[in-house]
C-alpha cells in the first residue's frame, strides 16, 4: 500500500474553508484516495474517496492533482464540530487492507 | 439500526490475564478488522478476516488472537503475551473489496483496555 504524508496539525477559523493536504507520491494506478476522520475517542468515519477526478459530497470536496501524487480535502465552511483527526489513505480498488497513518489534527477555532 | 457493536467499552485487566473483546456487526459485511490505537497515534492493523473461518495477521498481531466462526462476529483476545496491551481497540467491517470501487470501513465505538 502506498504511503501518505500529512501535516501533524492545522488550525482553521470557524466558518472558513479548511484545506487539508496529503502527499501520496508513490500511489499506483489502481489505488484510490480515501479520507476518514476521527472525533476524539470515537471510531473513524468515512468522508470521501476518489481515483483521479475531483469529488464532492455533502461533507467535503476532494481535489486530486493531475499526476495523482497529492490531494486536498476541503471542508467548505468549517464548524467547531469538525475538530478531529483526518486520515488520508490510499488503497487498491480491489483490496480491503486499509492502513492508517498518524493523520492531521484539525483544530477549528471560534 | 445496522452497525457495529463493541463491548465492553472500558475494561481493566491485571497483568498476566487474557481478555476477550467482543465485536458484532449486523451489516452483512464479509470483511472484519481489528485495529489498535495508542494515545496521539494512528490506527495499527492487528488482524483482519475476509470470510468466515479465515483470518490474516496484520502489522502487529503478536500477543493477539482472533476467531471468525460466524459472519457477524469477530472477537479479539488480548493474551498475556502482549507486552503493552493498554490501548484503544477498534473493530471495523466492510464489504468484500475485490472488484469494488468503494470499500468503506464502518467502525464501532471502541473498547478501551487498561492493564493495571
Amino acid at each position: 500500500d502506498a504511503k501518505t504524508t500529512q501535516p501533524p496539525s492545522m488550525d482553521c477559523a470557524e466558518g472558513r474553508a479548511a484545506n487539508l493536504p496529503c502527499n501520496h507520491s508513490t500511489i499506483s494506478g489502481n489505488e484510490y484516495v480515501y479520507w476518514y476522520r476521527q472525533i476524539h475517542s470515537q471510531g473513524p468515519q468515512y468522508i470521501i474517496h476518489g481515483l483521479k477526478n475531483n469529488e464532492t459530497n455533502e461533507m467535503a470536496s476532494l481535489i486530486i492533482t493531475e499526476d495523482r501524487k497529492s490531494s486536498t480535502l476541503i471542508l467548505p465552511h468549517a464548524t467547531l464540530r469538525d475538530t478531529a483527526v483526518y486520515y488520508c489513505i490510499v488503497r487498491p480498488g480491489g483490496g480491503f487492507k486499509t492502513i492508517f497513518g498518524a493523520g492531521t489534527r484539525l483544530f477549528v477555532k471560534a | 439500526d445496522g452497525g457495529i457493536t463493541q463491548s465492553p467499552k472500558y475494561l481493566f485487566r491485571k497483568e498476566g490475564q487474557n481478555v476477550t473483546l467482543s465485536c458484532e456487526q449486523n451489516l452483512n459485511h464479509d470483511a472484519m478488522y481489528w485495529y489498535r490505537q495508542d494515545p496521539g497515534q494512528g490506527l495499527r492493523l492487528i488482524y483482519y478476516s475476509q470470510i468466515v473461518n479465515d483470518f490474516q495477521k496484520g502489522d502487529i498481531a503478536e500477543g493477539y488472537s482472533v476467531s471468525r466462526e460466524k459472519k457477524e462476529s469477530f472477537p479479539l483476545t488480548v493474551t498475556s503475551a502482549q507486552k503493552n496491551p493498554t490501548a484503544f481497540y477498534l473493530c471495523a467491517s466492510s464489504i468484500w473489496g475485490q472488484g469494488k470501487r468503494k470499500v468503506e470501513l464502518f467502525f464501532g465505538e471502541g473498547s478501551r483496555l487498561t492493564v493495571l
